[in-house]
């Protein structure tokens, strides 16, 4: 049973089009993540979620917009895809660590979005 | 602000030898963890080791272990016995401990094992 779920894996799309990529956690987690990785592997925060409370939010364009309708979803919208939008997109989740141990990422499979 | 820097890009090793990968970080917190993720061509993201900041003894994973030197804000991978499957993208990242943990990442750097 996946920890971190994401789908779809592959997106490939035009410019200018919608798309949403969504995010499932099994893991009880309370605090759950957007990252963007591109060509280079620069993995950068997007958002994050806890307890579906918006607490980082990068500067990205607003063409992006997470949405979290409980704790163990997160989804990520974008609207008028643009070529540069072209990157693997990580959703994952921690929790906080209360005790020794814990607080490590939990990352989903990623989803490979390409922009034509 | 925190900054994760790894300052090798790439690094090879011969199959079975060892090889240190390094990492510096600044912080002004006292309460945070290090992690060190491996990326392989499968993209997936694999935890590796973890090393809590109150902890003085070093963290070790099977053939995985870490140089924590807090004075330093070092934090450092070593990796022996290398193997082929070792091969990946590895990043090392910091966590903020606080309500919605937030991490900080390195770079990474590519590792390829030599047969």
């Amino acid at each position: 049973d996946t920890a971190v779920s994401q789908t779809p894996k592959y997106l490939v799309t035009q410019m200018g089009n919608d798309k949403s990529i969504k995010c499932e956690q099994n893991l009880g987690h309370d605090t759950m993540y957007w990252y963007k990785q591109d060509s280079k592997k620069f993995l950068k925060i997007m958002f994050s979620y806890n307890n579906k409370e918006l607490i980082i939010n990068e500067t990205v364009p607003n063409r992006f917009s997470p949405k979290s309708p409980d704790k163990a979803h997160l989804n990520l919208h974008i609207n008028s895809l643009e070529l540069g939008d072209s990157a693997v997109y990580f959703c994952a989740s921690s929790q906080f660590a209360l005790f020794p141990g814990g607080g490590e990422l939990f990352f989903g499979e990623g989803s490979r979005l390409t922009v034509l | 602000a925190q900054t994760v820097t790894q300052s090798q890009p790439e690094m090879s090793v011969q199959e079975a030898e060892t090889v240190t990968l390094s990492c510096t970080y600044d912080t002004s917190e006292n309460n945070y963890y290090l992690f060190w993720y491996k990326q392989p061509p499968s993209r997936q993201m694999i935890l590796v080791i973890r090393q809590e900041a109150y902890k003085q003894q070093n963290a070790t994973e099977n053939r995985f272990s870490v140089n924590f030197q807090k004075a330093a804000k070092s934090f450092s991978l070593k990796i022996s016995d290398s193997q082929l499957g070792d091969t990946a993208m590895y990043f090392c990242a910091f966590m903020k401990r606080s309500a919605g943990n937030q991490f900080y990442f390195g770079t990474g750097t590519s590792l390829t094992v030599i047969p």
